[in-house]
């Protein structure tokens, strides 16, 4: 299993361009997450999704859009980028039984820089 | 929502010596506790976990306790070596459905010296 896949690893963007961030997982997790990390500081929800078809936002979706259109994949989009969406984005995943709930499983991250 | 407080923010101990991490949360329908451990430039990862039905669980150097009269449980880790330097995150969520998240403390940068 290769786990939760984030690509790229780094990007510079300039003001006012888009990209998308890709995050793939192997494990048939139903749960899929963003977060961003700004430095020194801690992890802040984006976009969240509990299945395929199924998005919610988070404490910080402004600037963001998200689909889930298969169980493996949750890209996250980013349009018109600014300054303030400089940051390391985080994608992870989890899943849940009948018994018991899980921590997530994180992927690499990926280094955005908006100037 | 959950709410997770996290102190302190920064800590610094001797090799050999014990730290510990506290973390509080507010809802008291929250049933399960992870701790993440990042190391600079990667990304956090999972290094012990404890459920609502169990007071205490042990990992070698490392050790979780959860109070859920009091809402707070902590992190241990005793005979620090200089390895153990990161940042960690507590967190805290409910059983289940569709709106299943964790919500995370803000971090503790562990500095451990030689």
């Amino acid at each position: 299993n290769a786990g939760v896949t984030q690509t790229p690893k780094f990007r510079i963007l300039k003001i006012g361009q888009s990209m998308t961030l890709q995050c793939t997982q192997d494990m048939n997790h139903n749960y899929m997450y963003w977060y961003r990390q700004d430095p020194g500081m801690g992890l802040k929800l984006i976009y969240y999704s509990v299945g395929a078809g199924i998005t919610d936002k988070g404490e910080v979706p402004n600037g963001y859009n998200v689909s889930r259109s298969t169980t493996e994949d949750f890209p996250l989009r980013l349009e018109l980028a600014a300054p303030s969406q400089t940051s390391v984005y985080f994608c992870a995943s989890t899943t849940l039984d009948g018994r018991a709930n899980y921590g997530y499983t994180f992927g690499s991250g990926t280094r955005l820089t908006v100037v | 929502g959950e709410n997770v407080e996290q102190h302190p923010s920064t800590l610094s101990v001797q090799e050999g010596d014990s730290a510990v991490i506290k973390c509080t949360y507010s809802d008291s329908a929250s049933n399960y506790f992870p701790w993440y451990k990042q190391e600079l430039g990667k990304r956090p990862q999972l290094i012990i976990d404890i459920r609502s039905n169990v007071g205490e669980k042990k990992d070698q150097r490392i050790a979780v306790t959860l109070n859920k009269t009091a809402k707070h449980f902590s992190l241990h880790i005793t005979e620090t070596q200089p390895e153990d330097s990161a940042v960690y995150f507590c967190a805290a969520s409910t059983r289940g459905g569709s709106n299943y998240k964790l919500t995370f403390g803000k971090g503790t940068l562990l500095t451990v010296n030689p």
